[in-house]
Formats: C-alpha cells, structure tokens, sequence
C-alpha cells in the first residue's frame, strides 16, 4: 500500500526557516517524481514544486522561487521541503504527492500544516 | 502562473448529474492534454478522479469523466451520490515542469 506520510509542520516567525519531511512506503521511491502542494486556510489548492527520481531536476512555483528548495533522499525514501524567509502568506497545509507518470498526482499523504506568524 | 477558473460552487440533487468547468489558457488547459482532477474531503488526502483529461484511475466510478474544448476542461458526474459531496479541484500541467491548480468548486448534494 502506497504511504506519504508528511511531518515537519509547526509555528514559525515571520522571517524563520522549516524543513518538511515526507516518507514514502509501498513503492520504489526513487523511481517516481514527486510533488509537493499547499493549501492556504480556506482557499484552493497550490502546485509549489516538483523533483525528478534523482533528484537532478527540480521546479517550483513563481511563489516559492528562491525561498523553497526540494530534494530527497532515495536511500531514506523521503522527500524534503526546505523553506526559508517565510511569510504569512505562507501558512498552508503542505502535501507531498506521488507523480502518477502522466503529469498527475497520484497519491497524497494527509499533510502538515505550516503557520507563521509572530 | 495564474490559478485555472472554476465555478466556487455547485449543487444538484441525488440521481442527477452535474458539470464542472475549468478554464484556462493556451499555455496550460489549452496547450496540452494533461489536466486532472482530485476531490477533496476537507481534512483528508485529495483523491485523482480523472487523469489525462478523460481517464479513469482504477477504482474510480465510471460516473465520473472528463473533457476538453479548447482552453475549458469540464468534469461531468452523473448519477449524483451523497458521498459526492465534496470539493473539486482541476490541475493542469503548465510545461516547463510546472503545474497549476484551479480555485475549487464546491459541489453539494442537495
């Protein structure tokens, strides 16, 4: 059974930096691209980055560039979202999500929620 | 990287069916077949109804399909169930590996 199971979430300041984990379980990890999206309090959903398999190609949102960086740890089959100079508009639920193989997200951990405020 | 347009809500009644747009542009809806969408129970995982425009993943009721015209996506459920009742969103792959997500639609049954 496909797992993501996100952590890393909590209360930061404005300005501060946080490091999200997402383990993955129940496939070959380091064969599938992945993805990771947010969800501000009562608004959609927001595409913030993805990563290749080996972890040599990565993009991200207009939003996040330059503050966020993805990358992941094929031997620890987890995913990692790295984010610094933080704002308010940054507190979200953040999902990580398995790439189906066609440009789709196919499975989804249950998220961790970011807060920043002070 | 502009949020694709989706109606915030709509209803319908058990039996019925309803459609939910997604509109955006030819650099995203448009330019390419790769738009999906996911439901969303507030406070669980998002779950891929449809893939590749049209597909189905397994496991995913056949009253549920996808379309495209043009720069418009549209996810069509017919046969309406209670359980339907959740939030739908749309994506698109923008190239240059990226993605957008449309601003939500919140389907009740009535």
């Amino acid at each position: 059974e496909v797992q993501l199971v996100e952590s890393g979430g909590g209360l930061v300041q404005p300005g501060g930096s946080l490091r999200l984990s997402c383990a993955a379980s129940g496939f070959t990890f380091s064969t599938y691209w992945m993805h990771w999206v947010r969800q501000a309090p009562g608004k959609g959903l927001v595409w913030v980055s993805q990563i290749n398999p080996d972890g040599s190609s990565t993009s991200y949102a207009d939003s996040v560039k330059g503050r966020f960086t993805i990358s992941r740890d094929n031997a620890k089959n987890t995913l990692y979202l790295q984010m610094n100079s933080l704002s308010a508009e940054d507190t979200a639920v953040y999902y990580c999500a398995r790439d189906g193989g066609s440009y789709y997200e196919d499975y989804w951990g249950q998220g961790t929620l970011v807060t920043v405020s002070s | 990287q502009s949020a694709l347009t989706q109606p915030r809500s709509v209803s319908g009644s058990p039996g019925q069916s309803v459609t939910i747009s997604c509109t955006g542009t030819s650099s995203d809806v448009g330019g390419y077949n790769y738009v999906s969408w996911y439901q969303h129970h507030p406070g669980k995982a998002p779950k891929v109804m449809i893939y590749d425009v049209s597909k189905r993943p397994s496991g995913v009721p056949d009253r549920f399909s996808g379309s495209k015209s043009g720069n418009t996506a549209s996810l069509t459920i017919s046969g309406l169930q209670a359980e339907d009742e959740a939030d739908y969103y749309c994506c698109s792959y923008a190239g240059s590996y990226t993605w957008v997500f449309g601003g939500g639609t919140k389907l009740t049954v009535l």
